[in-house]
């Protein structure tokens, strides 16, 4: 099976900041990965598909890079609403999916 | 729009099942197979399978082989999720999730399954005696 490994596990930021969140695979994935917001109480949110591609209607200050093992997610400017956890996911041709363990993110 | 409601919460004993529901509506049920994801209080998310309703096939985690049963109705556009031989760690929030359109992808020439992207509200099932 592919492992994740997303990093850091938590994050403190201050507004305005550029937040960066990584995600490693067990093996090459090509751009199989999508990134997910999820709020306290609140189903998850698709931000990214494709390691690069973003979801219909998330703005534009929600980005993500990467291919093979190594990917990264980053928020260009933090905005008070964007105070969430943050997972990988992978997936593969079946499509069977694993996600990242998580990424805290709060308001330094 | 999409919407993708589930049944309420529940509470079980270790050693039963439990069966979630997710009745769908504005679009063809069996158009997008419904994925099952779950979350366990404090802790992160876990994929358990999906269900292609036009078919009735499964893929289920390996995790879950043999615990899992993923069914559908499509006379009444809802998927089902049942656990068996529940444990106090089954407990956790049972979400059902639709993917977004699948598509071609011209620069990695490849096609591309949609990613979960409509989801359910959660349902939360404890487990304890």
């Amino acid at each position: 099976d592919i492992q994740m490994t997303q990093s850091p596990s938590s994050l403190s930021a201050s507004v305005g900041d550029r937040v960066t969140i990584t995600c490693q695979a067990s093996q090459d994935i090509s751009n199989y990965l999508n990134w997910y917001q999820q709020k306290p109480g609140k189903a998850p949110k698709l931000l990214i598909y494709d390691a690069s591609n973003l979801e219909t209607g998330v703005p534009s200050r929600f980005s993500g890079s990467g291919s093979g093992t190594d990917f990264t997610f980053t928020i260009s400017s933090l905005q008070p609403e964007d105070i969430a956890t943050y997972y990988c996911q992978q997936y593969d041709n079946l499509p069977s999916y694993t996600f990242g363990q998580g990424t805290k993110l709060e308001i330094k | 729009q999409v919407q993708l409601v589930q049944s309420g919460a529940e509470v079980k004993k270790p050693g039963a099942s439990v069966k979630v529901s997710c009745k769908a509506s504005g679009y063809t049920f069996t158009g997008y197979y419904m994925h099952w994801v779950r979350q366990a209080p404090g802790q992160g998310l876990e994929w358990m399978g999906w269900i292609n309703p036009n078919s009735g096939g499964t893929n289920y985690a390996q995790k879950f082989q043999g615990r899992v049963t993923m069914t559908r109705d499509t006379s009444i556009s809802t998927a089902y999720m049942e656990l068996s031989r529940l444990r106090s760690d089954d407990t956790a929030v049972y979400y059902c999730a639709r993917p977004v359109d699948s598509y071609y992808d011209y620069v990695w020439g490849s096609y591309r399954y949609g990613a979960p992207g409509y989801w359910g509200q959660g349902t939360l099932v404890t487990v304890s005696s």
